[in-house]
């Protein structure tokens, strides 16, 4: 399997600016979670979904990030309009079943917003 | 409010160290512990999970204890190597098995050839 997949690894863009980080998480995985992570506040859990449906959105800073899971195998987190301060690393992670198994993480997405 | 706790920042120790990472959380009702590394520029990657009714898990040289009445967790790693270089992280999933991952803030290994 390949694996957590997240695309870009690296934007740079203007505040201002709309962005939209994209996750295919691992095959048959039914959670998906989107996390931050900044030297500051280290790595906070932004949203999370099981079977496509949010769970969880109370990590997400404000109404300026949204993200969505329209099927089992794509996900996205938008932020707009930008500000430098989501300057971050944007992680998305899978796993299968209930809490008790591995989550697995992408590359992650390094965000810079200027 | 669960709050996972990881000191020190960082460490630097020889090659050939055994050493341990510690790992504290506050709220006892866990359902598991992980272990996470991440090099530089790259994602985590799980290195144990401890559910909350073991004391222990191993993997080569890690061995990762849990000790849920006094929160605390540690990674032990056996014969350091220059390879071992990298952040740690623990991580805690709440006994409400809402699949929610609380973060410790990582130690940062250097080990020296």
């Amino acid at each position: 399997d390949a694996g957590v997949i997240q695309s870009p690894r690296h934007e740079v863009t203007e505040m201002g600016q709309e962005v939209t980080l994209r996750c295919k998480p691992i095959s048959g995985h039914d959670y998906l979670f989107w996390y931050r992570q900044t030297m500051m506040r280290g790595l906070e859990l932004l949203i999370y979904f099981n079977n496509n449906v949010p769970i969880d959105d109370s990590g997400m800073p404000e109404d300026r990030f949204s993200a969505k899971m329209p099927n089992a195998s794509f996900s996205t987190l938008k932020i707009q309009p930008s500000e430098p301060r989501d300057s971050a690393v944007y992680f998305c992670a899978s796993s299968l079943g209930r809490a008790g198994n591995t989550i697995y993480f992408g590359e992650g997405s390094w965000l810079t917003v200027v | 409010k669960q709050e996972v706790t990881q000191i020190p920042a960082a460490l630097s120790v020889p090659e050939g160290e055994n050493l341990v990472l510690n790992c504290s959380f506050t709220d006892s009702a866990i359902y598991n512990l992980q272990w996470f590394r991440q090099d530089p520029g790259k994602g985590l990657t799980s290195l144990l999970l401890i559910q909350s009714s073991q004391r222990e898990q191993t993997s080569g040289r890690l061995n990762a204890s849990l000790d849920k009445s006094s929160g605390r967790s540690t990674l032990y790693i056996a014969a350091s190597q220059p390879g071992d270089s990298a952040t740690y992280l623990c991580a805690t999933k709440g006994a409400g098995n809402t699949g929610k991952l609380i973060f410790g803030q990582g130690t940062t290994l250097q080990v020296k050839p």
